[in-house]
């Protein structure tokens, strides 16, 4: 069966620090890959994904950026975090053939200060 | 445009209670997938159902059903016999066809606590 999992599971970084989060699957080969940014009591906002290595579509401009070095790893970033990238980071996998459910991890609770 | 609308921003019912959420979309499409996931205090989202445009029969799962039809453009939640497990968000969402890699579009999701 396949499983997602999403690391580090809390994060209190300062204003200006890097961040990389990052998100595995196991038990698929080739899924579609995303990253979701959920603010406080907000709805889900889709931030990048992947259909395979070295692919990353950004979906909303920001201080961002998505990587995928391996098949089944997704990599989020930042070189300099903001205030207003506090929130709840969730990564979803879905596999390749045509529209399929998304499956997702526990997510990241990510607390800027 | 593609969109999904939970009108109900917040419900708060006794518990055993049965409570019905719900689900408007607008498409274009004459072939899409419409889901329902789950987010628990925990945080992450858990998929409960998804259903094809061309399959309007109700859905049944225990206390859980769905109510699909096509001719109101509504897919809607019915929690029966509500328990305090059920507090949660819920979310409905609904396919993107103009996306090669399986985007879907959620609803603003609606918040429901279960009193005891």
């Amino acid at each position: 069966s396949q499983t997602i999992h999403q690391w580090p599971a809390t994060l209190v970084q300062p204003v200006g620090s890097p961040l990389s989060l990052e998100c595995t699957v196991e038990g698929t080969s080739n899924p579609n890959l995303y990253w979701y940014r959920q603010a406080a009591g907000r709805g889900l906002q889709l931030l990048f994904y992947s259909v395979g290595i070295g692919q990353i579509s950004s979906e909303v401009p920001q201080n961002l950026s998505a990587s995928r070095p391996q098949d089944r790893q997704f990599i989020l970033s930042s070189k300099k975090l903001l205030l207003s990238d506090s929130g709840f980071y969730l990564c979803a996998w879905s596999p390749v053939a045509g529209v399929d459910t998304q499956y997702f991890g526990p997510g990241t609770r990510l607390t800027v200060l | 445009a593609q969109k999904v609308t939970q009108a109900q921003t917040e419900i708060s019912v006794v518990e055993k209670e049965d409570v019905t959420l719900d689900c408007v979309y607008e498409t274009r499409d004459t072939t899409y997938y419409l889901f329902w996931y789950k987010q628990p205090p925990s945080g992450e989202l858990v998929f409960l159902i998804r259903r094809n445009s061309f399959d309007e029969q109700n859905e049944i799962s225990g206390r859980y059903s769905w109510n699909f039809q096509k001719s109101t453009s509504s897919f809607n939640f019915t929690i029966t016999a509500s328990q305090v497990v059920d507090s949660a968000v819920y979310f409905c969402a609904l396919s993107d066809p103009y996306s090669s890699a399986s985007k879907i579009i959620f609803g603003s999701g609606t918040r429901l606590s279960i009193r005891p």
